[in-house]
Order: C-alpha cells, then sequence, then structure tokens
C-alpha cells in the first residue's frame, strides 16, 4: 500500500545542532508540507513544495529549510536547534486535483531539544 | 487572512451521549472544509470533508454542514464510544493545492 512515512519517529538532540527530519511518499502525490503541532496552536504550517525544485514558506518558517530533490522526499532541516523547535512534526502529502482534494499525514516525528 | 477557531476543550462525555464540537471560519473566498482526527500518538486522519455551502460531510456516525451564512461547519455525533476519544481538528483549505489552516484542536474524553 502506498504510504508516507517519517523518521527518525523520535530523537533527542541539543541546542545549535544540525537536525533533518525525513518524510518519504509512495503516492507519487506532487504536494509536499511540514507541520508542527504544539498545545494550543493545533497545525502550523512551516514549509511547503508543490513539486520538484519548488519550495515555498509558510506560517513558521525562520530557523527551518527543506528541499525537493524528487518527487517523494522532502526533508526538513533545522539549521540550528533552538529550545523553541522543540515540537511533534507532521509531514503531508497531497495531488494537485482540485479543490478539496485529501492531505494525508504521516505519524509524526517527536524532536526534543535540550 | 484565513483562520478557524474551534471551542476550547477538553470535551468530556459520557458513552452514548450527544456530541457537538463547534467549528468558525474567516476566508476570503470560497474554502473547502475539513474534519481531521487524531488518535492518541498517531498522525491526523480525514474524517469528512465538504467543498460548498450546504454539502454534508459525513463518516463513521460524523456529520458536519458547511454553512456559508454563519461560517461554520460544526462537527456532531449522536452516540459516542468510548473509542472517540481523540483530539479533533477543523481546518480548511482555499484552491486546489491543498494548504491546510487548522483551528487549534478540541480534545474530547469519552467515559464507559
Amino acid at each position: 500500500d502506498a504510504e508516507i512515512t517519517q523518521s527518525p519517529r523520535h530523537k533527542i538532540t541539543e541546542t545549535g545542532r544540525q537536525v533533518t527530519l525525513a518524510c518519504h511518499q509512495t503516492w507519487n502525490h506532487n504536494n509536499m508540507f511540514w507541520y508542527r503541532q504544539d498545545l494550543g496552536h493545533g497545525l502550523r504550517l512551516i514549509h511547503y513544495s508543490y513539486g520538484v525544485q519548488d519550495t515555498n514558506k509558510g506560517e513558521v518558517s525562520d530557523g527551518y529549510s527543506v528541499s525537493r530533490s524528487n518527487t517523494e522526499d522532502l526533508p526538513l532541516t533545522l539549521e540550528s536547534a533552538a529550545s523553541s523547535q522543540t515540537s511533534v512534526y507532521f509531514c503531508a502529502s497531497s495531488r494537485s486535483t482540485g479543490n478539496g482534494n485529501t492531505i494525508y499525514f504521516g505519524e509524526g516525528s517527536w524532536l526534543t531539544v535540550v | 487572512g484565513n483562520s478557524v477557531t474551534q471551542m476550547e476543550g477538553p470535551v468530556t462525555l459520557s458513552e452514548e451521549a450527544f456530541l457537538t464540537i463547534n467549528c468558525t471560519y474567516t476566508a476570503t473566498g470560497y474554502p473547502s472544509l475539513f474534519w481531521y482526527v487524531q488518535y492518541p500518538g498517531e498522525g491526523l486522519q480525514l474524517l469528512l470533508k465538504a467543498t460548498k455551502a450546504d454539502d454534508k460531510g459525513s463518516n463513521k456516525g460524523f456529520e458536519a454542514t458547511y454553512r456559508k451564512e454563519t461560517t461554520s461547519f460544526h462537527l456532531e455525533k449522536g452516540s459516542v464510544q468510548v473509542s472517540d476519544s481523540a483530539v479533533y481538528f477543523c481546518a480548511l483549505s482555499e484552491g486546489s493545492w491543498g494548504k491546510l489552516q487548522f483551528g487549534a484542536g478540541t480534545q474530547v474524553v469519552v467515559t464507559p
């Protein structure tokens, strides 16, 4: 079955370190997204991509970067991890097939910055 | 800009009780509206959606009707089960590109 997978599922890192969260989808979806989930804020969009070589900033992009070298993967990099980036991160993907197309989410990556 | 407002939780109910979670939105155009559910330790799953005014989305006994006049998309279920305990997110997207704007989420706890 097609799916979307994230790794690692749990990570503890130190302040100032670079961290990369992987996201891989096998649906051949054009659109991919990274969200972070924090209590009281719901999910907030970090970065998104509408296709290979396309990346865009979302609502909370400071301190994060993404790259899209192929259709299947959208890795999220924290350039210099900060305690404020302790969160649960969700990758998601969707087709570009018109209004209301469904977004599918991965199971999340729990990141703790100490 | 667009925004989604949900009632705050947690909402605690007994099994077989009626559930309503209020959701209102602001949008510049004609968004699609969604309810996603997140079970403990898991990612989000689409529960139901509606893409135009007066549409009713339904799934697993849950329903929500897209009300343009009141800019609302309230989620209802007539008889909840313990297995419905989860966090529920209302969300909207505009256009075909799939970017979602989420509400803060409402935790629902159903007790036996």
